[in-house]
């Protein structure tokens, strides 16, 4: 158990539609990352986030948006929904400051299986 | 655009062989290099990772080999066991940040 929770762990939902996946961090830790996984691309980066603030952004669509609130919980909003937005979205946390190095562990939840009919 | 991009897509390994795994990148602002492992219905973690100021890596029967002439690494698993079928990702993040960009992933398959 990574300690990262991840909430719903399989949502099926229609196009058009609009979901909330929910994270919660490891305890103690202050930044969250958000990965999409499809089965074409492997793991693609979406948006970090640094005691809720926005930290870093990678191929996140404008239909999708992400927040970190003050008890550091994470939600990644995603609207419009089409079919090929079927995939796996995890959650992940790590102790990392930003501009202290790099290197801490990154520590992935389970995932939330999305699947857009 | 694939920021970290590895190969091969699957490997099949008989039992006890060696499974190698080869990543390259281009950013030379990535300084930190790991290997994730994942399990089928379980988020990747962590197996082993190194920094660019040392060539190799050691970890029981894992290994990971850095080039940085090259900006390519790799992971060696001696001794293959079924235990290690699992998808593997290499990944990099840049200097003072934390945003890990991963490979495609290869799909190993250690036949018994």
């Amino acid at each position: 158990d990574s300690g990262v929770t991840q909430t719903p762990k399989h949502l099926i939902t229609a196009t058009g539609q609009r979901v909330t996946l929910r994270c919660s961090p490891r305890s103690g830790d202050l930044s969250v990352y958000w990965y999409q996984q499809s089965l074409d691309q492997g793991l693609q980066f979406l948006i970090q986030y640094y005691n809720g603030e926005e930290r870093a952004k990678g191929n996140i669509l404008e239909r999708f948006s992400a927040q970190q609130f003050p008890d550091l919980h994470s939600e990644l909003n995603l609207s419009s929904l089409e079919l090929g937005d079927s995939a796996l979205y995890f959650c992940a946390s790590s102790a990392h400051r930003p501009g202290v190095g790099s290197g801490n562990t990154i520590y992935f939840g389970e995932g939330s299986w999305l699947t857009v009919v | 655009q694939q920021q970290v991009k590895q190969s091969p897509q699957s490997l099949i390994v008989q039992k006890g062989g060696i499974s190698i795994i080869n990543c390259a990148y281009e950013n030379t602002a990535f300084d930190y290099f790991p290997w994730y492992q994942q399990f089928p219905g379980k988020g990747p973690a962590l197996l082993i990772a190194i920094r660019p100021d040392v060539s190799e890596k050691k970890e029981g029967r894992f290994t990971i080999s850095f080039n940085k002439s090259a900006k390519q690494f790799s992971l060696h698993i001696m001794d293959s066991q079924p235990g290690d079928s699992a998808t593997y990702f290499c990944a990099a993040s840049k200097r003072n940040n934390n945003d890990m960009r991963f490979g495609a992933g290869t799909r190993l398959t250690v036949k018994p």
